[in-house]
């Protein structure tokens, strides 16, 4: 079992890009949650979805913000455009949905925005 | 609404010595319980989780935790800590029923190993 797989693991972009954070669930788990990690929030969730359908996104910071899930095996996050304040780590984090409530994170993708 | 408390923010053991670290919750019924653990610049591993049935559970790396219904709590602990124990630690809960699967996470408590 290759765990949950994120990529970049690091990204450093300027100011005003657009950064797009990639996620590959555990096959077979149906929920997808991304988080962000920071020294002063601590861990958020951003979104999850059931199923490929995106169910709370009301910790989305923004509408700088967006996430998609176009199948079972693959979500993204995006960021346009980008800013200082958005510096953090990004996990994304799956799970068997029904029964089952633990999840199981990836490895994160260090985001820095100059 | 839901909330979990780790009052400890930081705990420092020497090595060898046992560790507790504490975890309490409020929420109208039991929930599932959960701890992670989280080393330096890793995602979170899952340790143990409290389903239902017995209330300690042993978990991976020689940790357990205790289920105490009455104090609303879940402590986690290690009878002798290890150098490679030094990470942080978080409680998390989700309802049984209903909540969507989302968990609800503690704050953490970093913990220092001194050798």
């Amino acid at each position: 079992d290759a765990g949950v797989i994120q990529s970049p693991r690091h990204e450093v972009t300027e100011m005003g890009q657009e950064v797009t954070l990639r996620c590959k669930p555990i096959s077979g788990h149906n929920s997808l949650f991304w988080y962000r990690q920071t020294m002063m929030r601590g861990l958020e969730l951003l979104i999850y979805f059931n199923n490929n359908v995106p169910i709370d996104d009301s910790g989305m910071p923004e509408d700088r913000f967006s996430a998609k899930m176009p199948n079972a095996s693959f979500s993204t996050l995006k960021i346009q455009p980008s800013e200082p304040r958005d510096s953090a780590v990004y996990f994304c984090a799956s799970s068997l949905g029904q029964g089952e409530r633990e999840q199981y994170f990836g490895p994160g993708t260090r985001l820095t925005v100059t | 609404a839901q909330s979990v408390t780790q009052p400890d923010i930081h705990i420092t053991v020497s090595e060898g010595a046992s560790l507790e670290l504490r975890c309490n919750y409020s929420y109208g019924a039991t929930p599932y319980l959960f701890w992670y653990v989280q080393s330096p610049g890793q995602g979170l591993q899952l340790l143990l989780k409290y389903f239902s049935g017995d209330t300690l559970v042993q978990g991976i790396k020689g940790f357990e935790a205790e289920f105490k219904r009455s104090q609303s709590s879940f402590n986690l602990r290690k009878p002798s800590v290890h150098w490679s124990d030094a990470a942080e630690y978080f409680c998390a809960v989700t309802p049984i029923t209903g909540g969507g699967n989302k968990l609800t996470f503690g704050t953490g408590t970093q913990l220092k190993v001194e050798l």
